[in-house]
């Protein structure tokens, strides 16, 4: 396993399209998160689940936005009627959740979104 | 809701020279995360420290945890230009429990020159 794995890498679309994006994370985690990242600022919390469950949505996250993790391995983002302001790079990281203790986020390469 | 900033945004030094970025959470933490993004790279993790008043040291780096759990800091003495990059501190919520997010600081962009 060679680490957190999405994909595309880069996305160019017209608003108003919809855009998926892939995450696989490193096989034995349980937990994924995204996050969405602009220019200049840190990773902003989107969304995380533990196996398949989503426990935790942003509620600064539109009602275009939706994540799934079927299986509790891979996970997609899907963002309906792309809008300019969603461009940015969108980030997934997956870590083990213990019983104590806080996870450690091993983050992927970003898949980043231009709407045209 | 919780929010983690960063001083300075940005900060240029030479070479050689010692830097340090500081972390201010508005709520109390349970555990506080460094990570580094290179330009045009990921977050990468560096440290986590848990304990109020708990120092670790990383080589050239010294991280610390604030005694109310509420700031830390990180120290790079004498700097190379490996250092280059954005440093991220990043909190999850006192009480909230280790499954909840961790909301990342505004960064510290820092460059470095011979």
């Amino acid at each position: 396993d060679t680490g957190v794995s999405q994909n595309p890498r880069h996305k160019i679309t017209k608003r108003g399209q919809n855009v998926t994006f892939r995450c696989d994370p490193i096989s034995e985690h349980n937990r994924l998160y995204w996050y969405r990242q602009t220019l200049g600022q840190g990773p902003e919390f989107l969304t995380y689940f533990q196996n398949e469950a989503q426990l935790e949505k942003s509620r600064l996250l539109s009602d275009r936005f939706s994540a799934e993790r079927p299986k509790g391995s891979f996970s997609t983002l899907e963002i309906q009627r792309t809008e300019q302001g969603d461009s940015a790079m969108y980030l997934c990281a997956s870590s083990f959740g213990r019983t104590t203790g806080a996870n450690v986020l091993t983050f992927g390469a970003g898949s980043r979104l231009t709407v045209l | 809701g919780q929010q983690v900033m960063q001083i300075p945004q940005y900060q240029h030094v030479q070479e050689g020279e010692d830097f340090t970025t500081y972390c201010n959470s508005s709520t109390t933490l349970s555990n506080i995360q460094w990570y580094k993004q290179r330009p045009g790279g990921h977050p990468v993790f560096l440290i986590q420290l848990v304990k109020s008043g708990e120092v670790k040291k990383q080589k050239r780096l010294t991280f610390q945890f604030g005694e109310a759990k509420k700031n830390s800091s990180l120290h790079i003495t004498a700097t190379q230009t490996t250092d280059v990059g954005t440093y991220f501190c990043a909190g999850s919520a006192q009480g909230a429990g280790t499954a909840s997010k961790l909301t990342f600081g505004t960064g510290t962009r820092l460059q470095v020159t011979l």
